[in-house]
């Protein structure tokens, strides 16, 4: 296993369009974290999955975005009908309950 | 209202002499800190933590040092390598949060020859 992997890496998708981003977290993790970050800013939170459940999502993630990690493995975040606000780059990380977070590369989302 | 501050948009330190990065943070209930290094076209890799009942804890070259009374918390690089350019991030875990890190903006520490 060599540590979270993203896909893709960079999107460019037209603005009102969707996109789906897929995160595959080490694989004895339990949990898996999606992040924001935007130029010149720390990671910002947005939802945490244990196993497959969901179990916390922040205030940022609009009714826009869906994540799911159907069976407690891999998960996939969406994102309906993008907006530019929504150009940034989606983290993700995982963690074998409270231990340091390894995170993947990223996936960079410019919407155009 | 950014809860873990880092005043320092970017740093510079000569090769071989001491690397200071600082974090401020104002909510006295964060129990656990964390340092990652961020290097382009990465993602963030965890250096070291530190527990709220912890002064210090250190990893080789690398030293985190709390002041729970001043908020405040640092990482001593020593000595700095070229290798150690990257931005720094300063991250806290609130009591319970299932590790919902509350990350400061980072610093990027330039280590000239």
């Amino acid at each position: 296993d060599t540590g979270v992997s993203q896909n893709p890496r960079h999107k460019i998708t037209k603005r009102g369009q969707n996109v789906t981003f897929r995160c595959d977290p080490i694989s004895e993790h339990n949990r898996l974290y999606w992040y924001r970050q935007t130029l010149g800013q720390g990671p910002e939170f947005l939802t945490y999955f244990q196993n497959e459940a969901q179990l916390e999502k922040s205030r940022l993630l609009s009714d826009r975005f869906s994540a799911e990690r159907p069976k407690g493995s891999f998960s996939t975040l969406e994102i309906q009908r993008t907006e530019q606000g929504d150009s940034a780059m989606y983290l993700c990380a995982s963690t074998l309950g409270n231990t340091e977070a390894f995170f993947g590369q990223g996936t960079r989302l410019t919407v155009v | 209202d950014q809860q873990v501050k880092q005043n320092s948009p970017s740093l510079s330190v000569q090769e071989g002499r001491i690397s200071i990065l600082n974090c401020d943070y104002t909510n006295s209930m964060f129990d656990y800190f964390l340092w990652y290094k961020k290097y382009p076209a990465e993602g963030p890799t965890f250096l070291i933590s530190i527990s709220s009942i912890k002064d210090k804890n250190e990893d080789g070259r690398f030293t985190v040092f709390l002041n729970k009374s001043a908020k405040h918390l640092s990482l001593h690089i020593v000595p700095s390598q070229p290798g150690d350019s990257a931005v720094y991030f300063c991250a806290a875990s609130p009591p319970r949060s299932n590790y919902q890190l509350i990350w400061g903006a980072g610093t990027k520490l330039i280590i000239k020859p």
